[in-house]
């Protein structure tokens, strides 16, 4: 079944302890994006992939890393958790770019106390 | 960056009527629009993308349309169903080319039996 996994799907931690999101696609798409929703402002892009080794900024990227070392996984990394960043995040992708659909992942939810 | 406004924040309507869903954007004019649908808990589910040169688009029970003057699309379900209640968002890419989709905030609708 195509799909994108998004592990976990609950995550509560404390502040500054680095923790790691993962992400995969069984599509074999070349573009994947991170999403935060938070209420009242939506879905925010925190950074996207092109292809492997191409990754670039949305438009909330402070406080997060991502890589893309291969095609299928895309993690997004918290190397100091805040608490401003307790968030409902979410993985996409698409076979092409931002100008195609969207498959998002089932979300993460991420608690920073 | 491009704001998109989707007017109402929740809608309800009787079983069997038409829904009709508002989403507008300001600054860039974007080539596309798509419509996404997301249930509780659940990440976004894609349902139409219409180009800036395509007046309406139609999957069964869904229409939408995008009016470049106005900068503004609409987003219909008609004979809607309880099982159509979900929160509809809106999103386009802004500038040409651009590789972030800009998401609305969205409409829950809530269809009545």
């Amino acid at each position: 079944e195509a799909q994108v996994t998004q592990n976990p799907r609950y995550l509560i931690t404390v502040t500054g302890k680095k923790l790691t999101v993962t992400c995969s696609q069984n599509m074999n798409h070349e573009y994947m994006s991170w999403y935060r929703q938070d209420p009242g402002l939506g879905l925010r892009q925190i950074y996207y992939s092109m292809n492997v080794e191409v990754t670039d900024k949305g438009d909330v990227p402070e406080g997060y890393k991502v890589s893309r070392k291969e095609k299928r996984n895309f993690p997004l990394i918290l190397e100091s958790p805040s608490p401003n960043q307790t968030s409902l995040y979410f993985c996409a992708s698409s076979l092409l770019g931002a100008n195609e659909k969207l498959f998002f992942g089932s979300g993460t939810q991420l608690s920073v106390l | 960056s491009q704001k998109i406004e989707q007017n109402s924040e929740a809608l309800n309507i009787q079983e069997g009527k038409t829904a009709t869903l508002t989403c507008n954007y300001t600054n860039y004019s974007p080539a596309y629009l798509q419509w996404y649908r997301q249930d509780p808990g659940r990440g976004p589910v894609f349902l139409l993308l219409i180009r800036e040169n395509e007046k309406e688009k139609r999957k069964e029970r869904l229409k939408v349309t995008f009016d470049t003057t106005l900068k503004q699309s609409l987003f219909h379900i008609t004979a809607s169903q309880p099982a159509d209640s979900a929160t509809y968002l809106c999103a386009n890419p802004g500038r040409a080319g651009a590789n972030n989709l800009f998401f609305g905030t969205g409409t829950r609708l809530t269809v009545i039996p």
